[in-house]
């Protein structure tokens, strides 16, 4: 299996800040990565596929980078709605696998 | 728009069958551009994927479950569903069913999970 690591695993910032969430692969998934938001008893949200796509309807502070096995999550000014939990997951091979999750916190 | 919804018993016995249906509504379980997934997470841990349906029957399980899963699809109710048996209390989580679409690029073709379920809490106990 693909292991996934992200880092940090939880951090704490404020509204208005850039935040950065990294995904790291145990091999090489070409830009097979997407990324989810979480919130409290919800299911996940789809907000970018295929490393740097935006999902429809995603607000544009949202953006993805990386390819091979180190990817970035990045929230360019962090607002009230974004405290969550952001998971990254890929689907270059079965079985599909997720990150950790990284907890974004007050 | 796409929904999902999955539907259970809300407590299974240890040993015993876990079984949930998914419903979609808004669209179709027939349609031939998108899989059909199953997806855990445990209280207070990560996400797991158990599997995906193809409208056809075809199946891809996560080896980990996959002597104890099976998934079916029923194209007249447009739904599909999960079957986990011999659970014990590690299979207690919040169950979510989930559509893959897909975006080819000339040979490739990438997947994600754009539509979830709202998921289902099922508590293995006796």
């Amino acid at each position: 299996d693909i292991q996934m690591t992200q880092s940090p695993s939880s951090l704490s910032a404020s509204v208005g800040d850039r935040v950065t969430i990294s995904c790291r692969t145990s091999q090489s998934i070409s830009n097979y990565l997407n990324w989810y938001q979480q919130k409290p008893g919800k299911a996940p949200k789809l907000l970018i596929y295929i490393a740097s796509s935006l999902e429809s309807g995603v607000p544009s502070r949202f953006s993805g980078s990386g390819s091979e096995t180190d990817f970035t999550l990045t929230i360019s000014s962090l607002q009230p709605e974004d405290f969550a939990t952001y998971y990254c997951q890929q689907t270059y091979t079965s079985p599909r696998t997720f990150g950790q999750g990284t907890k974004v916190e007050v | 728009q796409v929904q999902l919804q999955e539907s259970g018993p809300g407590l299974v016995r240890p040993s015993e069958t876990l079984s949930l249906t998914c419903t979609v509504s808004g669209g179709s379980v027939s349609s031939d551009s998108y899989y059909w997934n199953w997806i855990r997470q445990p209280p207070g841990k990560g996400l797991e994927w158990i599997g995906y349906i193809y409208y056809s029957g075809s199946t891809n399980y996560n080896p980990s479950l996959k002597s104890r899963v099976n998934m079916s699809v029923d194209t007249s109710k447009n739904q599909f569903s999960l079957r986990l048996n011999s659970v014990t209390a590690a299979d207690t989580a919040v169950y979510y069913c989930a559509r893959d679409r897909a975006t080819i690029i000339g040979d490739f073709h990438y997947y994600y999970m754009d539509v979830w379920g709202k998921g289902t809490t099922v508590t293995v106990s006796s």
